[in-house]
């Protein structure tokens, strides 16, 4: 059981290219988040998908993209990175829409030059 | 707009003594309320919660006090060990159809000296 996956751990773009970062749970969870964190900033929410076949913005969506795959997946995608995205990524996924408890995957630290 | 603050960047301890992180919320709609723990180079970890219809929750030597007329929550870490060094977040929900969506504070940064 391996929880929340995500891959690459670490990416360095230089500025217009393109990349999506994924993500798996093996839970059986039904939603999932991508978040990025930022110095002094906190977490904030990018998209969420409550379950399979939806996805809705969060907090700071702009220059983003997602999809939920299947229950297990939900991938983050930068059609165009610019250096305001140099972050890092962080997938996370919850049970029921009555668990507030988020499990987290590891991280993808992202540079853009 | 941040809706979760933490005002305090970083808290020093020494080991065996409390640690109180707090938390100030701006919402009305918080009804869900949880702290996070994360160690460098990994995703947070959930630590312990609480909802609003409570003031109070304990998991051994975690405590979270809830003052929903301050829109404050503190959390209480007795006696604090090395190992609770970490950045803290807390974070809140809204329920209703915000089901799982958390905001989330800046962090804490907790240093337990030996």
């Amino acid at each position: 059981n391996a929880g929340v996956t995500q891959t690459p751990k670490f990416q360095v773009l230089k500025t217009g290219q393109s990349m999506t970062l994924q993500c798996a749970q093996d839970m059986n969870h039904n939603s999932m988040y991508w978040y990025r964190q930022d110095p002094g900033m906190g977490l904030r929410l990018i998209y969420y998908s409550a379950s399979e076949g939806t996805t809705d913005k969060g907090e700071v969506p702009n220059g983003y993209n997602v999809s939920r795959l299947n229950k297990r997946e939900f991938s983050l995608r930068l059609e165009s990175a610019a250096p305001s995205q140099t972050s890092v990524y962080f997938c996370a996924s919850t049970g029921t829409q009555s668990s507030y408890e988020q499990y987290f995957g590891p991280g993808t630290r992202l540079t853009v030059t | 707009d941040q809706q979760v603050k933490q005002n305090s960047p970083s808290l020093s301890v020494q080991e065996g003594r409390i640690s109180i992180l707090n938390c100030d919320y701006t919402n009305s709609m918080f009804d869900y309320f949880l702290w996070y723990k994360k160690y460098p180079a990994e995703g947070p970890t959930f630590l312990i919660s609480i909802s609003s219809i409570k003031d109070k929750n304990e998991d051994g030597r975690f405590t979270v006090f809830l003052n929903k007329s301050a829109k404050h929550l503190s959390l209480h870490i007795v006696p604090s060990q090395p190992g609770d060094s970490a950045v803290y977040f807390c974070a809140a929900s809204a329920g209703g159809t915000s089901y799982g969506k958390l905001t989330f504070g800046q962090g804490t940064i907790l240093t337990v000296h030996p």
